[in-house]
């Protein structure tokens, strides 16, 4: 099956600084990469996906790259506040079940 | 907007009880999963549902059970609940037309096992 590892598991940055999380996966076959977000107290909430045929999206203050070939994806948040802290997961989707997870990474925004 | 709604956010419940958590959705959507998430390992899937009386194993559906009478609700039961489940429990759903859609969650079931 799928496996997806995520880096770094914590993150801490100055307000107004860029943020960058990275994830790889194993199946080539995957064709799906959503990124969520999970504030203290609640559940994940979907921010930005991205689909395998194409390389980037944006929106807004966020953006998400995704190179199939090296088989890796990345979530880049510009200028970021203090409300951007919470934990952050990205997921791949390779069609044998549905999303695997990475495990998450903590991002502390320091105003 | 997606609502997922589930029917706890605390539960105290005791060695070798029959667990109930329950979830709801209006939107609509043809799928339904329940996740499991603890420090260190993530979001684990316990069980989904595609379709009412449909349901699929995830990667850790021992010691669970599911059910889903009606398209906007699934139940995940705990049959004989053990302190290795206390947990944060989080149901989401999703749309049809296959499983890479996005999924929506609830708040999540906070369950203590004691």
């Amino acid at each position: 099956g799928e496996n997806v590892e995520q880096h770094p598991s914590t993150l801490s940055v100055q307000e107004g600084d860029s943020a960058v999380i990275k994830c790889t996966y194993s199946d080539s076959a995957s064709n799906y990469f959503p990124w969520y977000k999970q504030e203290l107290g609640k559940g994940p909430q979907l921010i930005i996906d991205i689909r395998s045929n194409v390389g980037e999206k944006k929106d807004q203050r966020i953006a998400v790259t995704l190179n199939k070939t090296a088989k890796h994806f990345s979530l880049h948040i510009t200028e970021t506040q203090p409300e951007d802290s919470a934990v952050y997961f990205c997921a791949a989707f390779s069609g044998y079940s549905t999303l695997t997870f990475g495990k998450g990474t903590m991002l502390l925004v320091s105003p | 907007d997606v609502k997922v709604t589930q029917s706890s956010r605390y539960l105290v419940k005791r060695t070798g009880e029959k667990v109930f958590l329950e979830c709801v959705q209006d939107m609509d959507h043809e799928n339904m999963f329940w996740y499991r998430q603890d420090p260190g390992l993530g979001l684990r899937l316990i069980y989904f549902s595609y379709d009412v009386k449909m349901k699929e194993k995830g990667d850790i559906p021992e010691g669970y059970s599911v059910s889903r009478e009606k398209k906007e609700r699934f139940s995940l039961i705990l049959e004989s609940a053990s302190t290795n489940q206390t947990s944060m429990y989080l149901c989401a759903s999703s749309p049809g037309g296959g499983l890479n859609q996005p999924q929506h969650f609830g708040d999540g079931t906070r369950l203590s096992i004691l």
